[in-house]
C-alpha cells in the first residue's frame, strides 16, 4: 500500500491532454512538502520529470505540467504523444523525513 | 553527468542477507554539498516504486521505518561506491532495486539521477 495514492491508468488518445492526480495526507504532501514527478519505462531508469511542484529539469518539453494544492497535486500532460506511454510516479516527503512514493500510474496513449 | 550502476546477485535464499552495490561515475559521493544524498529505492512487481534508505557524504542516515531496520547502508570512497544489505529477506523484498542521487532541502528531497535498477529475487 502506496502512502501516496494515484490512479492505476489512464489513456487519451494522441494530442488530447490527460491528468494524472496525486493525493496524500496532512503528514506528507498537506504539511507543505514538494511534490515531484518521474516517468518511468519498465527496464530503464525513472527519470525526473517535475520536482518542486512546478518545475521541469531541462530538456523536459512544456507539454508537462504540474501543480499542488492542499494535499493533493496533479501531473498535466497535453498534446499527448505515442512516446509518453509509461508508468508515472509522484513523490513526496513526510514528517518523519522519510520519502514517500505514489503507487504509479500506467498511462495508454490510444 | 553523475552516473549510477547497482550491481549484486539476482537471487538470494529466504533469511539470507541481499548485498547490492551502487557505482557512481562523474561525480566523488565524497564531495561537499550538503544538499546531495544518496539512496536506494525499490520497485516490487506489479507494484510502486518504495524508498528504502539515503545518506550523505558526512554520514547522516535516514531509513524507511517500515523496513523495521534490516537495512544497512555503507560507503566506499576510494571506490566511489555504496552499499545496501538488507537482512532476513522474504519474498516480499523480491523487486528492482535502483540507487539515486537525491537532493534533499528544507521542503523535501526528490532524486535527479538513477541507476538502471538489478533485479533480485528471493527463493529458495
Amino acid at each position: 500500500q502506496s502512502v501516496l495514492t494515484q490512479p492505476p491508468s489512464v489513456s487519451g488518445a494522441p494530442g488530447q491532454r490527460v491528468t494524472i492526480s496525486c493525493t496524500g495526507s496532512s503528514s506528507d504532501v498537506g504539511a507543505a512538502y514538494d511534490v515531484h514527478w518521474y516517468q518511468h519505462l519498465p527496464g530503464t531508469a525513472p527519470k525526473l520529470l517535475i520536482f518542486g511542484n512546478t518545475n521541469r529539469p531541462s530538456g523536459v518539453p512544456d507539454r508537462f505540467s504540474a501543480s499542488k494544492s492542499g494535499t493533493s497535486a496533479s501531473l498535466a500532460i497535453t498534446g499527448l504523444q505515442a512516446e509518453d506511454e509509461a508508468d508515472y510516479f509522484c513523490q513526496s516527503y513526510d514528517n518523519s523525513l522519510s520519502v514517500v512514493f505514489g503507487g504509479g500510474t500506467k498511462l495508454t496513449v490510444l | 553527468q553523475v552516473q549510477l550502476q547497482e550491481s549484486g546477485p539476482g537471487l538470494v535464499k529466504p533469511s539470507e542477507t541481499l548485498s547490492l552495490t551502487c557505482t557512481v561515475s562523474g561525480y566523488s559521493i565524497n564531495s561537499v554539498n550538503s544538499a546531495y544524498y544518496w539512496g536506494w529505492i525499490r520497485q516490487p512487481p506489479g507494484k510502486g516504486l518504495e524508498w528504502i534508505a539515503s545518506f550523505s557524504h558526512n554520514g547522516r542516515t535516514y531509513h524507511n521505518p517500515s523496513l523495521k531496520s534490516r537495512d544497512t547502508i555503507s560507503v566506499d570512497t576510494s571506490r566511489n561506491q555504496y552499499f545496501l544489505r538488507l537482512s532476513s529477506v522474504t519474498a516480499a523484498d523480491t523487486a528492482v532495486y535502483y540507487c539515486a542521487r537525491e537532493n534533499r532541502y528544507g521542503s523535501g528531497s526528490y532524486f535527479v539521477s538513477w541507476g538502471q535498477g538489478t533485479q533480485v529475487t528471493v527463493s529458495s
